[in-house]
């Protein structure tokens, strides 16, 4: 049991360019969600879905994409890399319903020049 | 609206207890308690949900106070390995939408 799966870990791109951060869970659960945390700060919500094909957006979700195309997989692309998007990125996914715990993939650190 | 947590930073000797508050302006559904390591992902330690429960995990318990709209996280006798950051997470409406506080850093001198 892998649990939330992130894909790269590391990552340097330059101003401009896209790319596309992979998370994949294998506990079937319907909500998955993308945070960002900058240095010394918490964690804000970029995009989350609520099952496959339902996506919305979260508190800072301005140069970025999701898509859900099955119950598994929540991808989120950078259209156009720029220097404020330099940050760690985390998925989480749980089951809904309140009281679920959201786990939390290990992380994808991302450095844009 | 990102919660507030309190104090931003505590310094603790080991055996010491420790106390670290989060609220918000809004009626909240649950409240969610991560710790963090330098470097690592959040790790979740307990889930509080709306009719003022307590829960307790080892040495480590927290409250919700529902008419507060506030939680406590309670470590008691603290261990070197409770140093980090610890987040608290609030959840408002049903859409499993976690909003966190900006963390506490807490450490454990030996």
């Amino acid at each position: 049991n892998a649990g939330v799966t992130q894909t790269p870990k590391f990552q340097v791109l330059k101003t401009g360019q896209s790319m596309t951060l992979q998370c994949a869970q294998d506990m079937n659960h319907e909500y998955m969600s993308w945070y960002r945390q900058d240095p010394g700060m918490g964690l804000r919500l970029i995009h989350y879905s609520v099952g496959a094909g339902i996506t919305d957006q979260g508190e800072v979700p301005n140069g970025y994409n999701v898509s859900r195309s099955t119950t598994e997989d929540f991808p989120l692309r950078l259209l156009s890399a720029a220097p404020s998007q330099t940050s760690v990125y985390f998925c989480a996914s749980s089951y809904m319903g309140r009281g679920n715990t959201i786990y939390f993939g290990e992380g994808s650190w991302l450095t844009v020049v | 609206q990102q919660p507030v947590q309190s104090p931003q930073a505590v310094i603790l000797r080991e055996g010491e207890d420790a106390v670290i508050n989060c609220s918000s302006s809004k009626a909240l559904y649950s409240v969610h308690w991560y710790r963090q390591k330098h470097g690592e992902a959040p790790i979740f330690l307990m889930i509080l949900l709306k009719g003022g429960e307590q829960k307790g995990h080892d040495k480590i318990s927290a409250s919700f106070n529902e008419k507060k709209q506030q939680s406590s996280l309670y470590l008691t006798a603290s261990q070197l390995s409770y140093s980090g950051t610890y987040f608290c997470g609030t959840e408002i409406g049903s859409a499993r939408q976690l909003t966190f506080g900006s963390g506490t850093q807490l450490t454990v001198l030996p």
